[in-house]
């Protein structure tokens, strides 16, 4: 079974400077994909970025980036140069290529202070 | 481009009471889904449908019914709501059900059973 976990309920970073939330995950499939969604609270669900389980190259969008270390399970987000709209909750999310379910992490609130 | 739209936003029931969450996309989506948001759970998938005609069950499907007539509708159903389906409840579609296919999330419909 599919099963993802965050074990960081609630971070705190000063503005400029970079935060890593956690993300660890089980599968005993080798294809899989991981996700990262932002949730402000407004409430919508914004997609961040994506890495492939065959991917070589961790992911990077702008300023998020995926610290992807496969042997231990992990797909940490590092966010570079916070910002206060960064302050949101943060998702990590897995699909395994055998099912078509994608599952969600109960998530991290991050607090982004000047 | 509306992309996924929920109604009601907001609802209220009263236990035992019977209502539709209606999900419409204008992507031509073939994947969609429906998740529960509650505190400190993260998402949670109810039901979820790889195409029109075809449905399965997620991680949390009592109590939740979903027909897929349509390629653009995916209603999910309580048929006798209960005070434990208070949730906020997101429809969300992709391209596809597997690889690096994005969810794009509805807005949200905040449900409350008294």
């Amino acid at each position: 079974a599919q099963k993802i976990t965050q074990t960081q309920p609630g971070m705190f970073v000063q503005e400029k400077e970079a935060v890593t939330l956690d993300c660890t995950y089980d599968t005993s499939d080798p294809s899989y994909g991981l996700f990262w969604y932002k949730q402000p609270s407004s409430g919508e669900m914004i997609f961040l970025i994506y890495q492939g389980s065959y991917d070589q190259q961790n992911a990077t969008e702008g300023r998020y980036s995926l610290n992807f270390q496969k042997a231990r399970k992990s797909a940490n987000l590092v966010i570079s140069a916070s910002q206060l709209g960064d302050s949101a909750m943060y998702f990590c999310a897995m699909r395994q290529h055998n099912t078509d379910k994608l599952i969600f992490g109960t998530g991290t609130r991050l607090q982004v202070f000047p | 481009n509306a992309g996924v739209t929920q109604t009601p936003k907001f609802q209220v029931l009263k236990t035992g009471q019977s209502m539709t969450l209606q999900c419409a996309q204008d992507m031509n989506h073939e994947y969609m889904s429906w998740y529960r948001q509650d505190p400190g759970m993260g998402l949670r998938l109810i039901h979820y449908s790889v195409g029109a005609g075809i449905t399965d069950q997620g991680e949390v499907p009592n109590g939740y019914n979903v027909s897929r007539s349509t390629t653009e509708d995916f209603p999910l159903r309580l048929l006798s709501a209960a005070p434990s389906q208070t949730s906020v409840y997101f429809c969300a579609c992709a391209a596809g059900s597997s690889g690096a296919n994005v969810l794009t999330f509805g807005a949200g419909s905040r449900l409350t059973v008294l």
